[in-house]
């Protein structure tokens, strides 16, 4: 059973507030990844970290900026929301291992919607 | 480069008979291929993957899927539906990277099951 847990679930904001979605996993693994997914089309890499201080942009640009002070914590944080960050947000992790096979662990997913 | 197709977005069945969700990928090296399964306002959880050995391979829930190279394909199957089964699924692909290395994941764009009773 994966270990990863993403708060808050649903937010509901207006226009220009500052946001941060929580990410944290307890299975002390070394690669987190946060992925955007809108309906009807593939989930889309916006971040990821191979480990403490390591951050790098995905495949998709994304407004929103990463950070990883502890192993086990990436939030997400977007410093003024529109409404074209309407998404929901899925974080994952890996582990790093020699025989990596790139499994993603995922978390429940937090859904934003902006005003 | 890689990517994945997942032909048909919706797929409905009914209860007790067979599930098909098709996936076809191309990968530039051998791939590693994996299904993953979303039920809703949750996550992904994985089903099934494939990296080496056996082309056949079983998952939770009584999924399988069998990895053919010279079509390349992996599609997953079930004999009887579940209601139960009703969920979308992903089909995913990377490769084989160095330890430490980044491994690039391509999704499909999902299948959604839908279960009639």
């Amino acid at each position: 059973e994966a270990d990863i847990y993403q708060t808050p679930r649903y937010l509901v904001i207006g226009t220009g507030k500052k946001i941060t979605l929580e990410c944290s996993q307890t299975m002390g693994h070394d690669k987190m990844y946060w992925y955007q997914q809108d309906p009807g089309m593939e989930l889309h890499l916006i971040h990821y970290s191979y480990g403490v201080n390591s951050t790098e942009k995905g495949d998709l640009s994304s407004e929103s900026t990463v950070s990883r002070i502890r192993t086990e914590h990436f939030p997400l944080t977007l410093e003024s929301a529109r409404p074209s960050h309407t998404s929901q947000y899925l974080c994952a992790s890996s582990q790093q291992t020699g025989f990596n096979t790139g499994e993603l662990f995922f978390g429940e997913g937090s859904r934003l919607t902006v005003l | 480069a890689q990517s994945v197709t997942q032909l048909g977005s919706h797929v409905s069945v009914s209860e007790g008979a067979l599930v098909l969700l098709r996936c076809n990928y191309s990968s530039s090296v051998p791939p590693y291929l994996f299904w993953y399964v979303q039920y809703p306002n949750q996550g992904l959880q994985l089903l099934l993957k494939y990296t080496t050995g056996a082309t056949l391979v079983k998952g939770i829930n009584g999924f399988e899927a069998e990895f053919k190279k010279s079509e390349t394909s992996f599609h997953l199957t079930k004999p009887s539906a579940h209601m139960s089964d009703a969920a979308e699924y992903f089909c995913a692909v990377t490769k084989r990277a160095d330890s430490g290395g980044y491994q690039k994941v391509t999704f499909g764009i999902g299948t959604k099951l839908q279960v009639i009773p």
